[in-house]
């Protein structure tokens, strides 16, 4: 069983909308939840941290977490182009040896002018 | 600048030969990581080092082989058993899991 989940996409969304992307875990004691933009052919870059319920917004991306329901999400206001890559979700579970994070397979957005 | 290093960006392997990819890092982080990457494919980690002379296996070990002599240091060597190892590879580190990772540029290997 896949600790992180994600849909694999492709999600397509025209310029302009907001794209929303969701990851569930399996693990109800994570404690933390990254996301990771990773374009083609690039390494991943971290663009959102999130440890407590609720919403963190920074510029035109939020991150959403519900424990209880063992979700987070990322939502992406004005989708421009430049957004167009893959999404990987992280956790680190409370179950850990080594303080390792748990990837996703990631979500691949395409924003289509 | 802080960051983490990899080199080369691009290497070339031929059939039944061994070779290195360097990982370096100047972040003071104790953790590092190793993680292969196929086309359209999520992160499968290798190798991982929480510190100094001692390191653990991932999921996908086996043809791989790392050492940790130095903090800043940590070195992939794919070997002649890894019979599959054109793949993008990721180095990452981090001072503590709880503040996600920071990764490397990234290595391409390709088997010629």
């Amino acid at each position: 069983q896949k600790e992180v989940e994600q849909n694999s996409g492709p999600l397509s969304v025209p310029e302009g909308a907001i794209a929303s992307l969701n990851c569930t875990y399996s693990d109800r004691g994570s404690q933390s939840f990254f996301w990771y933009r990773q374009y083609s052919g690039k390494s991943p870059e971290l663009i959102m941290s999130i440890y407590s319920n609720g919403d963190k917004e920074d510029g035109r991306f939020t991150a959403q977490l519900n424990k209880a329901s063992q979700y987070v999400s990322l939502l992406i206001r004005d989708s421009q182009p430049s957004d167009s890559a893959t999404y990987l979700c992280a956790v680190l579970p409370a179950i850990n040896a080594g303080n390792m994070l748990t990837f996703g397979g990631g979500t691949r957005l395409m924003v289509k002018p | 600048d802080g960051g983490i290093t990899q080199s080369p960006k691009y290497l070339f392997r031929k059939e039944g030969q061994n070779v290195t990819l360097s990982c370096e890092q100047n972040l003071n982080h104790d953790a590092m990581y190793w993680y292969r990457q196929d086309p359209g494919q999520g992160l499968r980690l290798i190798y991982y080092s929480q510190i100094v002379n001692d390191f653990q296996k991932g999921d996908i070990a086996e043809g791989y082989s790392v050492s940790r002599e130095k903090k800043e240091s940590f070195p992939l060597t794919v070997t002649s058993a890894q019979k599959n190892p054109t793949a993008f590879y990721l180095c990452a580190s981090s001072i503590h899991g709880n503040y996600g990772y920071t990764f490397g540029s990234g290595t391409r290997l390709t088997v010629v």
